[in-house]
Formats: structure tokens, C-alpha cells, sequence
């Protein structure tokens, strides 16, 4: 079964809005990690918050972290029609090196 | 680098043939994964490997799967016989810590059809 949950499924939002998704898992974890996957592509990953942050920032990125809900979210500030693509959040479950990725959320930018 | 490369990139066989997916990692990553994505089963996790040893096949759906890492350059998994179910895309990610503290990097992934 998928660690993680992505909220909501699909995202269709005007460029230059900002995009939020959100995503929920079931264990304890490490560490959370957040992919993107162009249609077509393989994924990439875009950042990585440890269990102990609660906020980190890359570029246009923002993610948030409360281990104590189990969840995760993912802004994108002034979307651009390029960030158009499927957003996955991974996670590994007690020890190893198991990354399991959650069910994604499809993102548009419109012009 | 050239990155994770997978060949190939698209195979239309027929039900009870053998596939054949390819993987070359990038250089000096010593962890190597493959997934499997389908719209009803998302991405799923097949089997790892760490300097070239197998560490968690519990992901591998049935003795038909079978995958393999010679060197620390080339990985195979193999289908045999394939049936219509396995259609999906495999991709092979490899990294250079295991994917719970590093990055990981996906190739394009290899689209399967079996007809």
C-alpha cells in the first residue's frame, strides 16, 4: 500500500498563482522527500526535509513538515506553465532504504 | 554524466515472451532500485540493490520477475514469461546513499506493452 497520500489528485491553476499540495503518510519517518515527474519522464527529485525541520525553502519551493499530523505540503510560488507535471512525496518506512512514493498530484498551469 | 540510462525506452511484445530491461547506473552511485508505475498501482518498488548485492525483492510480484547486477555498471530485469499485467513503466533509479537519506535518480524508464 502507498506510504503517502497526495492531496488533492489534480491541480489546474492560472499562471502565476501559487500551488499547494499536501501529502499525508502513516509511519514514522527519517526523512520526506518531494519528485517531480514531467509527462513521459522520469522523476526529479526537488528537496528533501528532515524529521527534525519543520520549513525548508529551494527557489520557488517552500515545504512544510508536522511529523505530528503525518504530513507534508509542497507550495509552489508564482507558478509558471513549466511546472505543469505530476508531484510525488516519498518516504521510508522504519529502517532501510525503501523509498516509497505516494499517489501524486497532477499539476496544470494555464496561460 | 550522462545520467541513469535505461534501454529501451519502449517494447511491444507479445504475451509469453521474454523481456529484457536495461540499466546502466550513474558512476560511482552504489545503490540501485527499480520501480514500476501504473496508473492503478502508482510507483512501486521492486528491488534494491547495494554494491551489487540484492537487498529487498520483496517488491518483485512473482517468480516471473527476476532481476540482476553483474557490475556496478549494468542491472537487468527480466520477465519471462510476460503477460498483459505487467504492462507498466519500469524505471531504475540509483544513488549514492539508499533513498531514505539520499536523492534519487531515475532514468526515463522503460514503457512495456504486452499484448
Amino acid at each position: 500500500s502507498q506510504q503517502g497520500e497526495e492531496d488533492p489528485q489534480a491541480l489546474s491553476i492560472q499562471e502565476g498563482e501559487n500551488a499547494t499540495m499536501n501529502c499525508s503518510y502513516k509511519t514514522s519517518i527519517n526523512n520526506l522527500q518531494w519528485y517531480r515527474q514531467n509527462s513521459g519522464r522520469g522523476l526529479v527529485h526537488l528537496i528533501l526535509i528532515r524529521s527534525n525541520e519543520r520549513e525548508k525553502h529551494s527557489g520557488r519551493l517552500r515545504v512544510t513538515l508536522d511529523t505530528s499530523k503525518k504530513s507534508s505540503s509542497l507550495l509552489i510560488t508564482a507558478s509558471r506553465a513549466a511546472d505543469t507535471a505530476s508531484y510525488f512525496c516519498a518516504t521510508r518506512m522504519g529502517g532501510g532504504n525503501k523509498l516509497t512514493f505516494g499517489t501524486g498530484t497532477q499539476l496544470k498551469v494555464e496561460l | 554524466d550522462a545520467g541513469v540510462i535505461q534501454s529501451p525506452r519502449h517494447e511491444v511484445t507479445e504475451m509469453g515472451q521474454e523481456v529484457t530491461l536495461r540499466c546502466k547506473p550513474i558512476s560511482g552511485h552504489d545503490y540501485l532500485f527499480w520501480y514500476r508505475q501504473t496508473m492503478m498501482r502508482g510507483l512501486e518498488l521492486l528491488i534494491y540493490f547495494n554494491n551489487n548485492v540484492p537487498i529487498d525483492d520483496s517488491g518483485m510480484p512473482e517468480d516471473r520477475f527476476s532481476a540482476k547486477m553483474p557490475n556496478a555498471s549494468f542491472s537487468t530485469l527480466k520477465i519471462q514469461p510476460s503477460e498483459p499485467r505487467d504492462s507498466a513503466v519500469y524505471f531504475c533509479a540509483s544513488s549514492i546513499q539508499g533513498g531514505g537519506t539520499g536523492e534519487l535518480f531515475f532514468g526515463e524508464g522503460s514503457r512495456l506493452t504486452v499484448l
